[in-house]
């Protein structure tokens, strides 16, 4: 069955470092999302891209945040200078050709900023 | 502002009794709304699915109701398991982008 994958399972940086996540969507999707999870909280929207540029974003997702598709198959998450904040599970998700058409969630990023 | 939110934050069954899990939703324009699992150390797990102009849907053990007039949804969980103890998260999609808003998060606890 496929699935999407997310690399690394978890990392570690300083404050102020650059960070990127990396995830492989299901290969046939045309949605691709990321999603964070503070400890012991509701998963939170950061943005969703769609045809190689955002389609929307949260108000988390400020100027330190960016995505890229680099290739046909990885999407990627940096985040330009970590704050202590943005230590969280970070998910990737990805759904097909439609509108409200089920989201698959990788197994996430856990983000540990020191 | 656009809220979901979860009445219970955890419940406790008896493995073979049912569960219900409640979720209200704030945005009378939300369309499709999901229900997710997510076990610990993993990423959230499609359950069932409802779009809007639908008030029940069903799925193998599974089904969930939605009540439009006042903003609720629900997961039913038939014959429960030790393998349903998660947290599940209600969600809806809002607008353009396929952003999905979700719940807090209800703790499922399945006694043996």
């Amino acid at each position: 069955e496929p699935e999407v994958t997310q690399t690394p399972s978890h990392q570690v940086t300083q404050m102020g470092q650059e960070v990127i996540l990396r995830c492989v969507p299901i290969s046939n999707h045309l949605y691709f999302y990321w999603y964070r999870q503070i400890l012991g909280q509701k998963v939170e929207f950061l943005v969703s891209f769609y045809n190689n540029e955002i389609s929307e974003k949260s108000e988390i997702f400020d100027d330190q945040f960016s995505v890229e598709r680099p290739d046909g198959s990885n999407f990627t998450l940096k985040i330009r200078s970590t704050k202590l904040e943005d230590s969280a599970m970070y998910f990737c998700a990805s759904s097909g050709l439609a509108e409200m058409s089920e989201q698959f969630f990788g197994p996430g990023t856990r983000l540990t900023v020191l | 502002g656009e809220s979901v939110g979860l009445h219970l934050p955890t419940l406790s069954v008896q493995e073979g009794d049912n569960s219900i899990i409640n979720c209200a939703y704030s945005n009378s324009a939300s369309d499709y709304f999901i229900w997710y699992k997510q076990e610990s150390g993993k990423g959230p797990q499609f359950i069932i699915d409802i779009r809007s102009n639908m008030d029940k849907r069903q799925g193998q053990r599974v089904t969930v109701l939605l009540n439009k007039t006042v903003k609720h949804l629900s997961l039913q969980i038939a014959a429960t398991q030790p393998g349903d103890s998660a947290v599940y998260f209600c969600a809806e999609n809002i607008g353009y982008g396929n952003k999905l808003v979700f719940g807090a998060g209800t703790i499922l606890r399945v006694k043996s």
